[in-house]
């Protein structure tokens, strides 16, 4: 138990589709990121949102829209994605943003576009 | 450029050995350096983080070192077992931006 749940594990889209990956975080934070992790890569940060606001967003195409209702939740909005966009899409949270604060991640969603 | 290099890029050792990994970085100014472990299919999760005036720290039969004058830091593993099998993350912070991670190190421990 990470203390913080993506769902779905697994997913496998078609380029026209829409789909929507879930973080939900139950360890009280402020902070929360979604990363993209590739293949022999290092992660890439995308988006930080703080107290429910967007602090960041590290020139991410706008097929991938981040939305986050409350300081718990973390959703990223796909909408026709590219066969270079299947990766694993890890979120995190810590307590408050800056990077002087430890992140916890939770297992990533392993996202297949066909 | 802000950079995290890490090496080797892969390794396999026997069970019960021992095996250090290197992260060099060019990250100035310099906050803090951790190590995450990341197993195959999960999220990295923390092992150590050091600041600057922190030379070692240890979690276990984990032992990171830090030099923040040549920028160098290590993470020896100590009678490594199956499952240290995993993706080795270095991680360093400045203050003024986001965390710049390494590409890790795959350590593969065999019976």
């Amino acid at each position: 138990e990470t203390g913080v749940t993506q769902t779905p594990r697994h997913l496998v889209m078609g380029m026209t589709n829409k789909k929507s990956l879930k973080c939900e975080q139950h360890l009280g934070h402020n902070a929360m990121y979604w990363y993209k992790q590739s293949a022999k890569k290092p992660l890439e940060l995308m988006f930080v949102y703080s107290l429910e606001e967007r602090v960041e967003n590290n020139s991410v195409p706008s097929r991938f829209s981040p939305e986050c209702p409350n300081s718990s939740h973390l959703f990223l909005h796909l909408h026709t994605l590219q066969p270079e966009d299947s990766a694993l899409y890890l979120c995190a949270s810590s307590l408050n943003a800056g990077s002087n604060q430890p992140q916890h991640f939770g297992d990533g969603t392993r996202l297949s576009i066909l | 450029k802000n950079q995290v290099e890490q090496s080797p890029q892969s390794l396999i050792i026997l069970e019960g050995k021992n095996c250090t990994l290197q992260c060099n970085y060019t990250v100035s100014p310099f906050s803090n350096l951790r190590w995450y472990k990341q197993d195959t299919g999960r999220g990295p999760v923390s092992l150590t983080i050091m600041t600057f005036s922190e030379n070692t720290k240890s979690n276990g039969r984990y032992t990171a070192t830090l030099d923040a004058d040549t920028k160098q830091s290590s993470l020896h593993i100590t009678a490594s077992q199956l499952s240290d099998s995993a993706s080795y993350i270095c991680v360093v912070s400045d203050p003024r931006t986001a965390l710049i991670f390494g590409k890790g190190t795959t350590l593969s421990v065999s019976s």
